[in-house]
């Protein structure tokens, strides 16, 4: 099993719906969570951090994390044609942080 | 404007050459990650330094690649001899490094080619 996995994709939804974005790690004494956004030919960019149980919400953006289920996920509320990027999950593995091979989000006008 | 700063952004050389790549952190943060990218690997970690010491470099082909941080400002990540495989684009990420978290801010990269 690898340490990190998410849906490679592509995901497609339509302008205006949320966006579903799920990331599974394999460690249980993971603490810190990640997502970056990445758009085509530029670098990762911090989008979200989540450290706790729960719901974490930030404008359109809200981070799920269920330590139990060791899954984490990334909704996007009402999204936008500029949301279009490839999404990636990163743990925090011991002293390391560990990226997923990323989702690939298409948003459709 | 804080940001991670990284040369040269594009490099295009000939197998068995020697490739120098350079990151300046951001001010103040005292972690350095290096990390290459392909489609088929995704990001891959090389190495990473705490306050100028390597703490991981596992993922780093040690025949070839080194890296070291001369100084706060400054990270370096070397090739020699490089090979076609290294063609990648390679990132540094730099972070305030503390046991709850490692929030990474990305460098641009530098796309590099070995033909």
């Amino acid at each position: 099993q690898k340490e990190v996995e998410q849906n490679s994709g592509p995901l497609s939804v339509p302008e205006g719906a949320i966006a579903s974005l799920n990331c599974t790690y394999s460690d249980r004494g993971s603490q810190s969570f990640f997502w970056y956004r990445q758009y085509s030919g530029k670098s990762p960019e911090l989008i979200m951090s989540i450290y706790s149980n729960g719901d974490k919400e930030d404008g359109r953006f809200t981070a799920q994390l269920n330590k139990a289920s060791q899954y984490v996920s990334l909704l996007i509320r009402d999204s936008q044609p500029s949301d279009s990027a490839t999404y990636l999950c990163a743990v925090n593995l011991g002293n390391k942080v560990i990226f997923g091979p990323g989702t690939s989000l298409s948003v459709i006008p | 404007d804080a940001r991670v700063t990284q040369t040269p952004r594009h490099k295009v050389t000939e197998m068995g050459q020697e490739v120098t790549m350079r990151c300046q952190p951001i001010l103040g943060h005292n972690t350095v990650f290096w990390y290459r990218q392909t489609m088929m690997q995704g990001l891959e970690l090389l190495a990473y330094f705490r306050n100028r010491a390597p703490l991981d470099d596992s993922g780093m082909p040690k025949d070839r690649f080194s890296a070291e941080m001369p100084d706060a400002t400054l990270a370096t990540l070397k090739i020699q001899p490089s090979e076609p495989r290294d063609s990648a684009v390679y990132f540094c990420a730099s972070g305030l490094g503390t046991s709850g978290g490692n929030e990474q801010f990305f460098g641009p990269g530098t796309r590099l080619t070995v033909l």
